[in-house]
């Protein structure tokens, strides 16, 4: 079973630091997404990786950035965290087979809260 | 730009009966459409998903999901409800072609009653 591993469940940082949330999965797929979960918003894109020091931009990247150094592990930063980054955040993985139609694996989430 | 619709924000209904979550969408070109859940404080855990071939797709739990591509939906089905199907399910959709991400609708929260 594909394993994806969310360093934190639940964190707690003060506006202004810069916060790192990490994510590590064990099936050495090329993809690997960040997302952030709001009640009534569904889940939103922020960043994504298809391979080693790759990434591109998803729909919400402002305030963030990621690092992906290895295969298995994708990083997301907050470089000054704000009040409305207060969110949950989901990690996920899926390999690349040449259609990308393979389902993504999700991790448990990071609940996240600025105060 | 490809988008996805989840008309409900929740869904009741009693357990045993039959069950519906809707979702519809838009994509330039073929769709692949994907179905999760998520249960309380976890992440989403895949369902089922439609990429080609028949339009009744089966998958985890006895769920089930028909394409209708005239109408633009993959609502997900189940012919007989439990209350341990309580949960946040999540239709998603990408292009079949070019090199798009998954777009998530809002969410249906479905609550089974004993």
């Amino acid at each position: 079973d594909v394993k994806v591993t969310q360093s934190s469940r639940y964190l707690v940082k003060r506006t202004g630091e810069k916060v790192f949330l990490e994510c590590v999965q064990d099936m050495d797929h090329e993809n690997m997404f960040w997302y952030r979960q709001d009640p009534g918003l569904g889940l939103r894109l922020i960043y994504f990786s298809y391979d080693v020091k790759m990434k591109e931009k998803g729909d919400i990247p402002e305030g963030y950035s990621v690092s992906r150094e290895k295969k298995e592990r994708f990083s997301l930063i907050l470089e000054s965290a704000s009040t409305n980054q207060t969110s949950m955040y989901l990690c996920a993985s899926s390999p690349w087979t040449g259609e990308d139609n393979q389902p993504q694996h999700f991790g448990d989430g990071t609940r996240l809260s600025i105060l | 730009a490809q988008s996805v619709a989840q008309p409900e924000d929740q869904v009741n209904v009693a357990e045993g009966n039959p069950l519906t979550v809707k979702c519809t969408y838009s994509v330039s070109g073929n769709p692949y459409l994907f179905w999760y859940v998520q249960y309380p404080n976890r992440g989403l855990q895949f369902l089922l998903k439609y990429i080609t071939g028949d339009n009744l797709v089966k998958g985890s739990y006895g769920f089930e999901a028909e394409f209708n591509k005239s109408q633009t939906s993959f609502h997900l089905k189940k012919p007989s409800a439990l209350v341990s199907d309580s949960a946040l399910y999540f239709c998603a959709v990408r292009e079949e072609r070019g090199y798009s991400t998954l777009t998530f609708g809002k969410g249906t929260m479905l609550l089974v009653s004993p």
